[in-house]
């Protein structure tokens, strides 16, 4: 079964840039989906198919997604973004959802 | 944006059964809903989702033979049910509004309901 890899932590620094990575074998021909997650609170969808943002999302985030690796970047990261961020697939296949480990984000 | 609200916190015992349910406000379910669980400190974990007007759920492999996912789309609401439970199914279940771009049969979460702590436990 399809499998998608995101390391467990990151941190950066206020005002600086983050990147997450969602790894997946030819990733790049999926569409990916990210959600942002702040303790005792549900997901949030920040980016879907690959780039696009809800309205409400920042500016600040973008996505991008090529070969085995899609990113989630945040610019000008706040203490705000300090958070969970999970990457989405659709197995289009199995016609099932499938969550990334989740990336924890610490904003130093 | 649709709001999802879950029904509120349960403690089962060990073998039982639980039900979950999801009222959609201000839009509507249509385009189909999910479950999403999270155990104490681990990631999500899609269930299993529906849509009502096809009123055939699709659930995850691991969930096949325990789980049950309903939909009433005349009142907005959706239900998981989840049998045999056992303390590795204590956890935060979410329900969440599935939608794709049309013509693509890919799908994301776009609302997402509050979370129903499940605890499972003699």
């Amino acid at each position: 079964s399809y499998v998608l890899t995101q390391p467990p932590s990151a941190s950066v620094a206020p005002g600086e840039t983050a990147r997450i990575t969602c790894g997946g074998n030819n990733i790049g021909g999926k569409s990916v989906h990210w959600y942002q997650q702040r303790p005792g609170q549900a997901p949030v969808l920040v980016i879907y198919y690959d780039g696009d943002r809800p309205s409400g999302i920042p500016e600040r985030f973008s996505g991008s997604n090529s070969g085995n690796t899609a990113t989630l970047t945040i610019s000008r990261v706040e203490a705000g973004d300090e958070a969970d961020y999970y990457c989405q697939v659709w197995d289009v296949s199995s016609d099932h959802g499938l969550f990334g480990g989740g990336t924890k984000l610490t904003v130093l | 944006q649709v709001h999802l609200v879950q029904s509120g916190p349960e403690l089962k015992k060990p073998g039982s059964s639980m039900r979950v349910s999801c009222k959609a406000s201000g839009g509507t379910i249509t385009s189909g809903i999910s479950w999403v669980r999270q155990a104490p400190g681990q990631g999500l974990e899609w269930m299993g989702g529906i849509i009502p007007i096809f009123e055939v759920a699709n659930n995850a492999q691991k969930f096949q033979d325990r789980v049950t996912i309903t939909a009433d789309e005349s009142t907005g609401t959706a239900y998981l049910e989840l049998s045999s439970l056992t303390s590795e199914d204590s956890a935060v279940y979410y329900c969440a509004r599935s939608r794709s771009r049309q013509g693509r049969p890919d799908r994301y979460f776009d609302s997402w309901g509050q979370g129903t702590l499940v605890t499972v436990s003699s």
